[in-house]
């Protein structure tokens, strides 16, 4: 069955202090792997696509990574503003995207 | 900006209560989605629709229909709503089938069914 499993569960940081997300799947035939960002009381933020391994993708103090089992949410000196629920995601072959459980992620100050 | 429009932000209804959830996005996207959002279970999908008049079951749609009458509207009906519906919903749009891996959110609607 096709599934992504996510890494920790719940995570806190001190501002500043630089760790990684972890998202890995079982899927045949990824056609996509995607990261979300939701914040309390919000629907989740679309981050960030990669469809193949070694493909990297960047935005401000996020870098998302790819190989062929896993996929990376690296954070370098997060700030308080970074705290939020990180959601990974991934086409099934019925083309819906379907979701892992997500990471709550926590700076603090 | 792309905005998706749900209804109501909190909703409480009683057991056997047929329940309307509302949502409108205003990008023209061809494809629209239903999800429900539980602590420790995530976001599960219940039904989609990639065209007006048009739907498909998600992974969990029983007790649950939607209507899609006019592009720009998607809604989730709850024939009879049960205590075992009671979560966070949420409605979400993109714009083609080929890229629908993008969905733009709505803000959610909690309901509870009491």
């Amino acid at each position: 069955e096709d599934q992504v499993t996510q890494s920790p569960e719940a995570l806190r940081l001190q501002e500043g202090e630089s760790s990684s997300l972890n998202c890995s799947y079982t899927v045949s035939g990824l056609r996509g792997l995607f990261w979300y960002r939701q914040d309390p009381g919000k629907g989740p933020e679309f981050l960030f696509t990669l469809y193949s391994a070694g493909e990297e993708k960047e935005k401000e103090r996020l870098k998302a990574t790819l190989t062929k089992k896993e996929s990376f949410l690296h954070i370098t000196a997060p700030k308080p503003e970074d705290s939020a629920t990180y959601l990974c995601a991934f086409r099934r072959r019925d083309d819906k995207i379907i979701f892992g459980k997500g990471t709550r992620l926590h700076i603090l100050p | 900006d792309v905005k998706v429009t749900q209804s109501s932000r909190y909703l409480v209804k009683r057991t056997g209560e047929k329940v309307f959830l509302e949502c409108v996005q205003d990008m023209d996207h061809e494809n629209m989605f239903w999800y429900r959002q539980d602590p420790g279970l995530g976001l599960r999908l219940i039904y989609f629709s990639y065209d007006v008049k048009m739907k498909e079951k998600g992974d969990i749609p029983e007790g649950y229909s939607v209507s899609r009458e006019k592009k720009e509207r998607f809604s989730l009906i709850l024939e009879s709503a049960s205590t075992n519906q009671t979560s966070m919903y949420l409605c979400a749009s993109s714009p083609l089938r080929a890229t629908n891996e993008k969905l733009f959110f709505g803000s959610g609607t909690q309901l509870s069914v009491l």
